[in-house]
């Protein structure tokens, strides 16, 4: 089946440096990405979709300095955090989604999340 | 704008019985599909079912089926004979055709032996 590495699964920084986080589609290829914020006991909420090869698209109200997307092969999407600060602490989740036709069936593969704390 | 709004924070449910999670969504489109996904504690978001909105009979997969309703817009996950590893997250998310998936704010659900 469809498998989404997502690294690291957990990690700790100093405020104000940077974290990157990857997400690799390892049995298929993901034309579209979608990167997620989960506060704790609460839903995900969107924070961007990215395709392939193209500038990611951002949600209302997500800072795309802050959030840096690189889309930039069909099977490796990262997320990079920029100037962290403890706010920016959570629980950070990507899902890939295959192209072609009405794919809405082959799903949306989930990565097992990264679980960042900033101090 | 796609919205989806599931109204149980928390639900229990007694080792072996069935329970019903609620969902019900909002859109204007025709082409949209449903989802249910379980998230343990441990994060990671397990799909659990699918349901169309062309697709005339209920999806079901095992111990999980989708009432689905579509001139009502819900869709809710019936769990039967439910079971301890059953305790988690539950989500219902809804996508148009090659969209994002928005989700709704998710129910607790607690099985008590």
């Amino acid at each position: 089946g469809a498998v989404v590495s997502q690294h690291p699964s957990w990690v700790i920084c100093k405020s104000g440096t940077s974290v990157k986080i990857e997400c690799r589609s390892l049995d298929f290829q993901a034309t579209t990405m979608f990167w997620y914020r989960q506060f704790p006991k609460q839903s995900l909420m969107l924070m961007a979709t990215s395709n392939e090869g193209s500038k990611a698209t951002y949600e209302q109200g997500v800072e795309k300095d802050k959030f840096l997307i690189n889309h930039a092969s069909l099977t490796l999407s990262t997320l990079t955090v920029t100037s962290a600060h403890p706010e920016d602490s959570s629980f950070y989740i990507c899902s890939a989604r295959r192209g072609g036709g009405t794919a809405l069936l082959y799903g949306y593969t989930f990565g097992s999340g990264t679980r960042l704390t900033v101090v | 704008a796609q919205k989806i709004t599931q109204t149980q924070p928390g639900m229990f449910v007694q080792e072996k019985e069935a329970v019903t999670l609620d969902c019900t969504y909002d859109t204007s489109d025709q082409s949209y599909g449903l989802f249910w996904y379980k998230q343990p504690s441990s994060g990671e978001m397990i799909f659990l079912i699918y349901q169309g909105s062309y697709d005339e009979q209920n999806a079901t997969e095992g111990r999980y089926s989708l009432n689905f309703q579509k001139a009502r817009k819900s869709a809710n996950l019936v769990i039967s004979a439910s079971q301890l590893g059953d305790s988690a997250m539950y989500f219902c998310a809804m996508s148009q055709y090659g969209n994002k998936l928005v989700f709704g704010a998710g129910t607790i659900l607690r099985v008590k032996s």
